[in-house]
């Protein structure tokens, strides 16, 4: 089975602040890497996708990508008490199954 | 907007229930999963489908089933509900991305109870 880790949470950082989310996965044939940001009580909503190595950036978040150590990073720049979520690393494959970390929570404090 | 609707957003059921969770896409997505959460476990897959009327066991099928009659529906089965099976469900559709990937939309999650 595809393993995918995430750093155990919960994460606490003042608003302003940089949280770092890490990830690892297993499978180095892992092809697609995607972030999904879940407000409680809520379902997954994709914020972010990353398919090549190096960084991606898309707002105030950026996603990091190292094929190569099997490891793949969101950071979310100036955070505010709206990113307060469980933040869920997905990894696939050549199919189209995605394996699911456990995810980390993210306190934004004000 | 990618839709994806699940048939309730909470149910209580008895054990020994059959149990129908249903879900409906309107983007004509090719691929179609149910997962449940739980605490602690990230999400699991429990089935999939990748065309009409074609299903796969997902990590954990045990107690379930599915049915995928329609393109747009996807339907999952608990034949007899245990109290293990409560959890949240959620049903999500995929396309490709054009890049390799395919992404994953999700539908708002049935919180299912068996007492």
């Amino acid at each position: 089975q595809k393993e995918v880790e995430q750093n155990s949470g919960p994460l606490s950082v003042p608003e302003g602040a940089i949280a770092s989310l890490n990830c690892t996965y297993s499978d180095r044939g892992s092809q697609s890497f995607f972030w999904y940001r879940q407000y409680s009580g809520k379902s997954p909503e994709l914020i972010m996708s990353i398919y090549s190595n190096g960084d991606k950036e898309d707002g105030r978040f950026t996603a990091q990508l190292n094929k190569a150590s099997q490891y793949v990073s969101l950071l979310i720049r100036d955070s505010q008490p709206s990113d307060s979520a469980t933040y869920l690393c997905a990894v696939s494959s050549n199919d189209y199954k995605l394996s699911f970390g456990a995810g980390t929570t993210v306190t934004v404090r004000a | 907007d990618v839709k994806v609707t699940q048939s309730s957003r909470y149910l209580v059921k008895r054990t020994g229930e059959k149990v129908f969770l249903e879900c409906v896409q309107d983007m004509d997505h090719e691929n179609m999963f149910w997962y449940r959460q739980d605490p602690g476990l990230g999400l699991r897959l429990i089935y999939f489908s990748y065309d009409v009327k074609m299903k796969e066991k997902g990590d954990i099928p045990e107690g379930y089933s599915v049915s995928r009659e329609k393109k747009e529906r996807f339907s999952l089965i608990l034949e007899s509900a245990s109290t293990n099976q409560t959890s949240m469900y959620l049903c999500a559709s995929s396309s490709p991305t054009g890049t390799g990937g395919e992404t994953q939309y999700f539908g708002p999650g049935t919180r299912l109870l068996v007492l």
